[in-house]
């Protein structure tokens, strides 16, 4: 089973619309969690971290449910520029390594 | 440049040669770690490095991989004999010490296997 598992998309959605990803972690010892971004064929960025108690950052609002083992990232107000593939990261807590998913590709059309 | 530098940024190699991959982490940290990227695929952790230490290399395959990161020079992943299913790009990242949680990514090495 993969550490961490996401949906591939793509999400094709029109500027302005919200658009939600979901992923999930096998690992219920895992203690901190990501969302970074990665464009085309460049290295992934960190987005934002993800709180406990959920964590917003202008458009972007993250979520963590640790009894379901489950990450959220809301996306408000779709941008073109926010085309991308969305990674969804944990890490156990001595940070030794940090499990990638797959990533969840964004293409928002004018 | 203060950023995460790997060279070379492209590499062409055919089946058998070696490939030697380099990293220097940004200015101040100590930690480095390494990422293999199939097209279309996630990221996959290989190892994870301090100055001088291999603290986990749990990702590494068992055969023709090894990486070190000495105490003076930049990281190094050193691919042996290379077979076309290498071919990736291999990702390198730093950080400070462990609690931050972010990671700083260089631009990547996208190795070919002919």
């Amino acid at each position: 089973r993969k550490e961490v598992e996401q949906d591939p998309g793509p999400f094709n959605v029109p500027e302005g619309a919200t658009v939600a990803f979901n992923c999930t972690y096998s690992n219920s010892a895992s203690q901190s969690f990501f969302w970074y971004r990665q464009d085309c064929r460049k290295e992934p960025k960190l987005l934002m971290s993800v709180y406990s108690s959920g964590n917003e950052d202008g458009r972007f609002t993250a979520q963590l449910n640790r009894a379901s083992q489950y990450i959220s990232l809301l996306i408000r107000d779709s941008k073109l520029s926010d085309s991308a593939t969305y990674l969804c990261v944990v890490t156990p807590y001595n940070f030794n390594k940090f499990y990638f998913g797959s990533g969840t590709k964004l293409n928002v059309k004018p | 440049n203060a950023g995460v530098m790997q060279n070379p940024r492209h590499l062409v190699r055919r089946r058998g040669q070696e490939a030697r991959l380099r990293c220097s982490p940004m200015k101040g940290h100590s930690h480095v770690y390494w990422y293999r990227q199939l097209p279309e695929e996630g990221l996959k952790f290989m190892v994870y490095l301090q100055k001088e230490n291999i603290i986990d290399e749990s990702g590494m395959p068992k055969e023709r991989f090894s990486a070190e990161f000495p105490k003076e020079g930049p990281s190094i992943l050193r691919i042996q004999q290379v077979v076309r299913g290498d071919s990736a790009a291999y990702f390198c990242a730093s950080s400070p010490p462990p609690g931050s949680g972010e990671l700083f990514f260089g631009e990547g090495s996208r190795l070919t296997v002919l």
